[in-house]
C-alpha cells in the first residue's frame, strides 16, 4: 500500500536559519507528491506539488523535487521566518489508491527571531 | 471566493451519542473528502464524495458514514461515539474527484467525554 514518512519534530531553528524536513514514500505505480502546511488554529493548505519524477515543486520560498530513485520529496528553505512556524505535511496521492491522500506524521517547525 | 466551510467549529458529547458534522465546498466545487486528524494516527482518509455518490472510503468502522446533496454540501456522521473519536475532522473540496489541489476547512473539533 501507500504510505509517507517524514521525520519527527519539533524543529527548532533561528531566524533567516536553512530548513529541510526530509519525506520518503513507498507507492505503487506514479504518485503525485504534495507537502501541505498547518498554521496555528487553521485546516491545511498546500504548500506546492510535483506531479511526476524530476519535478521541482517551489512557493513562497519552499522547494522539493521529486526523486522516483530514491523515493524522496524533501522540503527545503533557505532562510526561514517566524512566519514560517507551522506543521508541515508531506502526501502522496495516487490514482490505483483511488486519489485519496495519503499523509505523513507532520513535523512541527518553531523559528525564533 | 468563499473558502470551505465547516460547521460546528467545536463540540463536547459524550460516550454513545451521535455527531453530525456539516461541510459547504467552494462554490463549483463537485469533490468533498473528509479526513480525521488525531496526535497519535495523523491525518487519515475516511470517504470522498462525488456527485453525491461515495467513491471511495478509508479503513474506519460502520459508525463512520457520510452524503453529499445535490448542492454539493456534504454531512458526516459518526454514530455510537466512543472516546477515541475525540479528534479534528477536516473537509477538503475539489473542483472534479480528478488529481488537483484540495482545499480544506478549519476543521470540527469534536471532544468526547
Amino acid at each position: 500500500g501507500n504510505s509517507v514518512t517524514q521525520m519527527e519534530g519539533p524543529v527548532t531553528l533561528s531566524e533567516e536559519a536553512f530548513l529541510t524536513i526530509n519525506c520518503t514514500y513507498t507507492a505503487t505505480g506514479y504518485p503525485s507528491l504534495f507537502w501541505y502546511v498547518q498554521y496555528p488554529g487553521e485546516g491545511l493548505q498546500l504548500l506546492l506539488k510535483a506531479t511526476k519524477a524530476d519535478d521541482k515543486g517551489s512557493n513562497k520560498g519552499f522547494e522539493a523535487t521529486y526523486r522516483k530513485e530514491t523515493t524522496s520529496f524533501h522540503l527545503e528553505k533557505g532562510s526561514v521566518q517566524v512566519s514560517d512556524s507551522a506543521v508541515y505535511f508531506c502526501a502522496l496521492e495516487n490514482k490505483a489508491a483511488g486519489n485519496k491522500l495519503t499523509f505523513g506524521g507532520g513535523t512541527r517547525v518553531l523559528v525564533k527571531p | 471566493k468563499a473558502g470551505v466551510t465547516q460547521t460546528p467549529r467545536y463540540l463536547i458529547k459524550t460516550r454513545g451519542q451521535q455527531v453530525t458534522l456539516s461541510c459547504s465546498p467552494i462554490s463549483g466545487h463537485r469533490s468533498v473528502s473528509w479526513y480525521q486528524q488525531t496526535p497519535g494516527q495523523g491525518l487519515q482518509f475516511l470517504f470522498e464524495y462525488f456527485s453525491e455518490t461515495q467513491r471511495n472510503k478509508g479503513n474506519f468502522p460502520g459508525r463512520f458514514s457520510g452524503r453529499q446533496f445535490s448542492n454539493s454540501r456534504s454531512e458526516m456522521n459518526v454514530s455510537t461515539l466512543e472516546l477515541g473519536d475525540s479528534a479534528l475532522y477536516l473537509c477538503a473540496s475539489r473542483l472534479t474527484g480528478e488529481t488537483g489541489e484540495l482545499f480544506f476547512g478549519e476543521g470540527s473539533r469534536l471532544t468526547v467525554l
